[in-house]
């Protein structure tokens, strides 16, 4: 059973466009951090968010964590053919050690 | 600069072998995990290891069996291969007293067909 389900699971869109992604669930979490993989390599992490509510900026990226703690988005602004890859949010719950990943969006940005 | 290192990085097995993956890290993290990837299904936890000495099971556990060697490795072995465990394979490292905020580091992958 997918704990944390992700969409949309593919996008494809154009050099300066917006997009938007989410990572919903119904459980709850201590933190919930996002990835990005590229081909042939193993995830790194982008982000952590840790409290309800909770915006983090990193450059053009936007991510935000559910009032409740048990959604997430990333908001892309102006994507960038760089921006192409694997997405993917991890949920840590405290005091399990284990990260619980999402299904993944892969996103291709066109030139 | 090592981080994560898996090997091998690709195998191909027939149905009933087994094989061992490797994965070692030189970052002196406490905790280790295993994780398959599949097309859609993103990330599952295969098996963890909180600390050494301890070993658990994540989601997707049957089939595999794991050895924590030391505190540097980790490995997962497949005592005897199917078809459906053909995957990527990924191994990762987390830092002690990093809490909720811990990152996972990950190797490069070991891409693994079962015949």
């Amino acid at each position: 059973t997918q704990l944390l389900e992700q969409s949309p699971q593919f996008l494809s869109i154009q050099e300066g466009e917006n997009l938007t992604v989410y990572c919903n669930s119904s459980s709850v979490f201590s933190s919930l951090q996002w990835y990005r993989q590229e081909p042939g390599e193993g995830p790194v992490l982008l982000v952590t968010v840790v409290t309800g509510g909770e915006v983090k900026k990193l450059k053009r990226l936007t991510f935000q964590f559910g009032d409740a703690r048990k959604d997430s988005s990333l908001h892309i602004t102006a994507a960038q053919p760089g921006d192409t890859g694997l997405y993917l949010c991890a949920a840590y719950t405290s005091g399990t050690y284990k990260y619980i990943f999402g299904t993944g969006t892969r996103l291709k940005v066109l030139a | 600069n090592a981080g994560v290192t898996q090997t091998p990085k690709f195998q191909v097995l027939k149905t009933g072998q087994s094989m061992t993956l490797q994965c070692a890290q030189d970052m002196n993290h406490n905790s280790m995990y295993w994780y398959r990837q599949d097309p859609g299904m993103g990330l599952r936890l295969i098996y963890y290891s909180a600390s050494e000495g301890t070993t658990d099971k994540g989601e997707v556990p049957n089939g595999y069996n794991v050895s924590r060697l030391n505190k540097r490795e980790f490995s997962l072995r497949l005592e005897s291969a199917a078809p459906s465990q053909t995957s990527v394979y990924f191994c990762a490292s987390r830092e002690s007293g990093t809490g909720i905020t811990g990152e996972l580091f990950f190797g490069e992958g070991s891409r693994l067909t079962v015949l």
